[in-house]
């Protein structure tokens, strides 16, 4: 079974400050990890994603997230935030075959000016 | 705009009434996912179809039913509805399984408020 862990459920930052967003995951077999952000009444949608290769990957609007094997761990980060990153981001973890998708409960952050 | 469409947007009903949510996946896309977004539960895995066949399933309550037509839409069934089962009900849709890097493409979702 998968599961995912998300630490802080509200991360409150200034704007233009570094931010990290925690996850960890557990599986039995190998992953594959995203990031996904959900803005108010919005559907959410895909930050980044690691499936294989380097485990740094970087996604949109300046995101990037490592994968972290030992530690099981994909934390995402931003070295400058905007305004506009306020939002809900959610961690997710899926099996090789894409049957099941699980999802973290999500951290909001709230950036301030 | 992801190109998943679901309806209604709202919908406010009564307990032990019974619903049905509708979602248009992306065109081409054979998959099919929903999911649940309460307050205190998160996001939760209900059900995945691809193409018309049940491939997944997640914390699916025996009152909720799910099934994918032949031209790919997908219908939630949700019967006998309880005050807990007021949530934000996600449809996200995957393209087929060779060209699959694990993209879900969520639509904005139906809002259920059971009164």
């Amino acid at each position: 079974a998968q599961s995912v862990t998300q630490l802080d459920s509200q991360v409150p930052v200034f704007e233009e400050a570094p931010v990290e967003l925690r996850c960890n995951y557990s599986s039995s077999v190998s992953v594959y990890l995203f990031w996904y952000v959900q803005y108010p009444n919005q559907g959410l949608q895909l930050l980044l994603k690691y499936l294989s290769g380097s485990t740094l990957v970087k996604g949109i609007n300046g995101f990037e997230a490592e994968f972290n094997k030992s530690q099981t761990s994909f934390h995402l980060r931003k070295p400058s935030v905007h305004i506009s990153d306020t939002a809900e981001y959610f961690c997710a973890v899926s099996g090789g075959n894409f049957n099941k998708f699980y999802f973290g409960s999500g951290t909001k952050l709230n950036v301030k000016p | 705009d992801s190109g998943v469409t679901q309806t209604p947007k709202h919908l406010i009903t009564a307990t032990g009434q019974r619903v049905t949510l509708r979602c248009s996946p992306r065109s081409g896309d054979l998959s099919v996912y929903w999911y649940q977004q309460s307050l205190d539960q998160g996001l939760q895995f209900l059900i995945h179809y691809y193409n018309g066949e049940e491939r997944a399933k997640g914390n699916i309550l025996e009152r909720f039913s799910a099934q994918q037509f032949p031209d790919l839409h997908s219908e939630l069934n949700l019967s006998s509805l309880e005050l807990g089962d007021s949530a934000l009900y996600f449809c996200a849709s995957s393209p087929i399984v060779r060209t699959n890097t694990g993209e879900l493409f969520f639509g904005e979702g139906s809002r259920l408020t059971v009164l």
